[in-house]
């Protein structure tokens, strides 16, 4: 299983792009880099997801070096509702995939 | 499409009462998940599901049952609430399982669980 490691939390004000990479040292070949946002008080909900190189929608970024040892979520021009917790996960042992604590993104005024 | 589905939104026991969470999916996914988040962490896997039929324990499976209905449905059972079973509980769907496929998964509200 291939661990990573993320920011604990972040802050940024409205207007900025926000940048948040994770780390995952151990990333299997087959391993697909996916993230989550979860608001308060709400499930998680998919972002984003890419195997290399980058990959773009109509909320985020994803980008992903050549050694796929860490990626990158690029928020483009926040805003306060952009307030959440961010979660990067890469593969899966045994079928089931495992969440961390996440990045806790606080968008300012 | 209402997605993945839970009911109830919130929910109050004693301890040693028990209780059913219930979580249905109309995506037509073959894996099912719950989840517990305590506040302020991340979310762990209580039990999952591959496919209709089979069930398998996640990381925090103990005090839990689970019954997979059918394909839509994956209920989760607590037998004799405690107070460290205070937390929110989702539910998740995703088509495919494994590290091999592209494993997105679908979640649900939550239940608002206190164990009092």
């Amino acid at each position: 299983l291939a661990k990573t490691t993320q920011p604990i939390s972040m802050d940024s004000y409205e207007g900025q792009e926000v940048n948040i990479t994770c780390s995952h040292n151990n990333i299997a070949t087959n391993d697909y880099i996916t993230w989550y946002q979860q608001f308060p008080s709400q499930g998680p909900r998919f972002i984003i997801q890419g195997y290399k190189t980058k990959v773009t929608n109509e909320v985020a970024s994803l980008f992903i070096p050549a050694d796929r040892k860490s990626s990158t979520l690029s928020l483009p021009r926040v805003s306060l509702s952009d307030t959440a917790v961010y979660y990067c996960l890469v593969g899966a042992e045994d079928d089931k995939i495992i969440f961390g604590k996440g990045t806790r993104l606080h968008i300012l005024p | 499409n209402a997605g993945v589905t839970q009911t109830p939104k919130f929910q109050v026991l004693k301890t040693g009462q028990s209780m059913t969470l219930q979580c249905a999916q109309d995506m037509n996914h073959n894996s099912m998940y719950w989840y517990r988040q305590d506040p302020g962490m991340g979310l762990r896997l209580i039990y999952y599901s591959a496919s209709e039929g089979t069930t398998d324990k996640g990381e925090v499976p103990n005090g839990y049952n689970v019954s997979r209905l059918n394909k839509r449905e994956f209920s989760l059972r607590l037998e004799s609430a405690a107070p460290s079973q205070t937390s929110v509980y989702f539910c998740a769907s995703s088509e495919v399982t494994g590290a091999w496929d592209k494993n997105i998964q679908y979640f649900g509200a939550g239940t608002r669980l206190s164990v009092l």
